[in-house]
């Protein structure tokens, strides 16, 4: 089964403005990661934030982890048109061996 | 650049034929992944491999037939596939040895082998 959700599907900002994704997922996680896709291309790691871990920075992205409302965000700041992608949260549940990709939330920002 | 080099980039086959896609890695990790993408969709896990030895299978159909040569390479062999099975396929690697409990780290990924069966 899905373990994350995400939320937007479907995002367009204009270049400089932030974009925030939420991700949802529905049991209990060792860890919680962010990928992005460019279209057709593989997927590139951008921070993983572990389970006793409430927020993380790395550039212009911050993370937040709520593990009592299994629930995670992402903010990317001053956005760029570069950052058009997809999106995707992804979980290792605990006691799996298994990293879950939620349903993603594509990016589209406007030069 | 991706170190985990995929390849073909590109397959198209008929449904009865024969083919592999090949997954290669040279950062030492000893847990590699296949997944699969369909358009706008997540990927979806297939195999786990772990010190080369399958330790997931997700249910996937015969068809497809994982092999783990080395610690380096995996490969997706592929046989009898059917017009839906046409997606991305993404092969991935990860540092961490699979133990109870740990889940997975970072996963690195290939840019994929973008499969078409008519």
């Amino acid at each position: 089964s899905q373990q994350g959700e995400e939320d937007p599907q479907a995002l367009s900002i204009q270049e400089g403005e932030n974009a925030t994704m939420n991700c949802s997922y529905k049991t209990s996680i060792n860890n919680l990661q962010w990928y992005r896709q460019n279209s057709g291309r593989g997927l590139v790691h951008l921070i993983l934030i572990r389970s006793n871990e409430r927020e993380k920075h790395s550039g212009r992205l911050r993370v937040t982890l709520d593990t009592s409302k299994k629930s995670s965000s992402l903010l990317i700041t001053a956005s760029r048109a570069a950052d058009t992608a997809s999106y995707f949260c992804a979980t290792a549940p605990t006691g799996g061996f298994k990293t879950i990709f939620g349903a993603g939330t594509r990016l589209f920002v406007k030069a | 650049d991706t170190e985990v080099t995929q390849t073909p980039k590109h397959l198209v086959m008929g449904m009865t034929n024969k083919k592999s896609l090949k997954c290669e890695q040279h950062m030492g990790h000893r847990a590699m992944y296949w997944y699969k993408q369909k358009a706008k969709k997540p990927p979806e896990l297939m195999f786990v491999y772990s010190y080369e030895k399958l330790s997931i299978n997700e249910s996937v159909p015969s068809r497809f037939s994982p092999e783990c040569p080395n610690s380096s390479l995996l490969n997706l062999h592929l046989h009898a596939l059917q017009p839906e099975d046409s997606a991305l396929y993404l092969c991935a690697s990860s540092q961490e040895k699979l133990r109870q409990g740990a889940g997975t780290g970072e996963l690195f990924f290939g840019e994929g082998s973008r499969l078409t069966v008519l």
